[in-house]
């Protein structure tokens, strides 16, 4: 299989901070980058697809603004989140398509983002 | 995206074979059926994925009947380890590039 990687792990910020959320791919380039965020007991929603040098496409009720995605490498997509608070608290999961590995999306072990 | 409905939760003990059957009645003609399995605190794993009739790897089968409405997860022999949630998702291609739909899941609870 292919390796995606998330960094970090788990992250406890203060309300009103900025967090960053890596993703990489770590043997492959990957043409699309998805990010998802997953409450406790619920399942995954879909916050928006990244592709590798160009603008993120955000589903709709995401703010674009809050939730910052830069995608500057074929290996390397960024989450951002602004100015966070305890609402924003959540596990943070990406994904990473190549057609090179059967189509398959690939997806990282999650961040879980606790905001005080 | 194809809408899919499964049971919230499943018990079995262990050594059993377990069924999981997702529905997916307005699936489209270039749909695939893919199945991920997802530990808590982790980012889901792809179990298996097939178009029709029968699919079988290492880990699992899958059985998709002719109407391709439904299709079903098996798991020959579970043990604690695949205590999870398995989630059905229908989309076009593989999914590989295309936006993924996750459904409610299936709780799996396995037993000694």
């Amino acid at each position: 299989g292919a390796v995606v990687s998330q960094h970090p792990s788990w992250v406890i910020c203060k309300s009103g901070t900025s967090v960053k959320i890596e993703c990489r791919s770590l043997d492959f380039q990957a043409t699309t980058m998805f990010w998802y965020r997953q409450f406790p007991k619920q399942s995954l929603m879909l916050m928006a697809t990244s592709n590798e040098g160009s603008k993120a496409t955000y589903e709709q009720g995401v703010e674009k603004d809050k939730f910052l995605i830069n995608h500057a490498s074929l290996t390397l997509s960024t989450l951002t989140v602004t100015s966070a608070h305890p609402e924003d608290s959540s596990f943070y999961i990406c994904s990473a398509f190549t057609s090179a590995k059967n189509n398959e999306q690939f997806f990282g072990p999650g961040t879980r983002l606790t905001v005080l | 995206l194809a809408k899919t409905t499964q049971p919230i939760s499943m018990d079995s003990y262990e050594g059993q074979e377990v069924n999981i059957t997702c529905s997916h009645n307005n699936i489209a003609t270039n749909d695939y059926i893919t199945w991920y399995q997802q530990f808590p605190s982790q980012g889901p794993r792809f179990i298996i994925q097939g178009y029709k009739t029968k699919v079988t790897n290492e880990v699992a089968s899958l059985f998709i009947p002719a109407d391709r409405k439904s299709s079903t997860l098996s798991l020959p022999r579970v043990s604690l380890s695949d205590t999870a949630v398995y989630y059905c998702l229908v989309g076009a291609s593989t999914g590989g590039g295309n936006k993924l739909t996750f459904g409610t899941g299936t709780q799996l609870k396995v037993e000694l």
